[in-house]
């Protein structure tokens, strides 16, 4: 079955410093994988998406992430956290039976300290 | 504008009561989804619909219904079944292996 594990349920950085979210994932064929980021008492926004063209995906408010078939990572990065990063983001795969399911990882929060 | 909209933005239930949470969209999206969020525990799948007039149980179906009488309306029925509805609900449409759209949420409180 597919699995989308976040290592770290809570990542706290400063703000300037890197930002590093990790997401493995598992799946049998070539997955769809998505970030999508949550602030506090709202629905989820996308934040990129990566669908087999370059590893490399570039998204909103300066994230990217980068597809690595051999780790079975998409692992999202910043350079530089803002306050306004301080959000919940979440990995997601597209369900490798085809169709329309998404599988979601826990979620890992991230603080910004001043 | 585009988008999914969620109502009411907070619901209070009183024990024994169904409640009816709405989804509508205009997205022209085939599948539409519920999720219950609980601190700490992420997304859980309560029910999707891929085509009008069709839907199946996701990962925590029981106490909950739903219908999908039209493609722009899928809504959920928390009924008195479910022990413990007390959550953030959030309804989401896509395509086929599409990324998710989401609906601003709707917070559920027993009283």
């Amino acid at each position: 079955a597919q699995s989308v594990t976040q290592l770290g349920s809570h990542v706290s950085v400063s703000e300037g410093a890197l930002v590093l979210l990790r997401c493995n994932y598992s799946s049998s064929v070539p997955p769809y994988l998505f970030w999508y980021v949550q602030y506090p008492n709202q629905g989820l926004q996308l934040l990129l998406k990566y669908t087999s063209a370059a590893t490399l995906v570039k998204g909103i408010n300066g994230f990217e992430a980068e597809f690595k078939k051999s780790e079975t990572s998409f692992h999202l990065t910043k350079p530089s956290a803002h306050m306004s990063d301080a959000a919940e983001y979440f990995c997601a795969v597209t369900d490798d039976t085809g169709g329309f399911k998404t599988i979601f990882g826990a979620g890992t929060r991230l603080f910004v300290k001043a | 504008d585009g988008g999914i909209t969620q109502s009411p933005k907070y619901l209070f239930r009183k024990e024994g009561q169904n409640v009816t949470l709405s989804c509508e969209q205009n997205l022209n999206h085939d599948a539409m989804y519920w999720y219950r969020q609980d601190p700490g525990q992420g997304l859980r799948l309560i029910y999707y619909s891929q085509i009008v007039n069709d839907f199946q149980k996701g990962d925590i179906a029981e106490g909950y219904s739903v219908s999908r009488e039209k493609k722009e309306s899928f809504p959920l029925t928390v009924t008195s079944a479910q022990k413990n509805p007390t959550a953030f609900y959030l309804c989401a449409s896509s395509i086929e292996q599409g990324e998710a759209f989401f609906g601003q949420g709707t917070r559920l409180t027993v009283v």
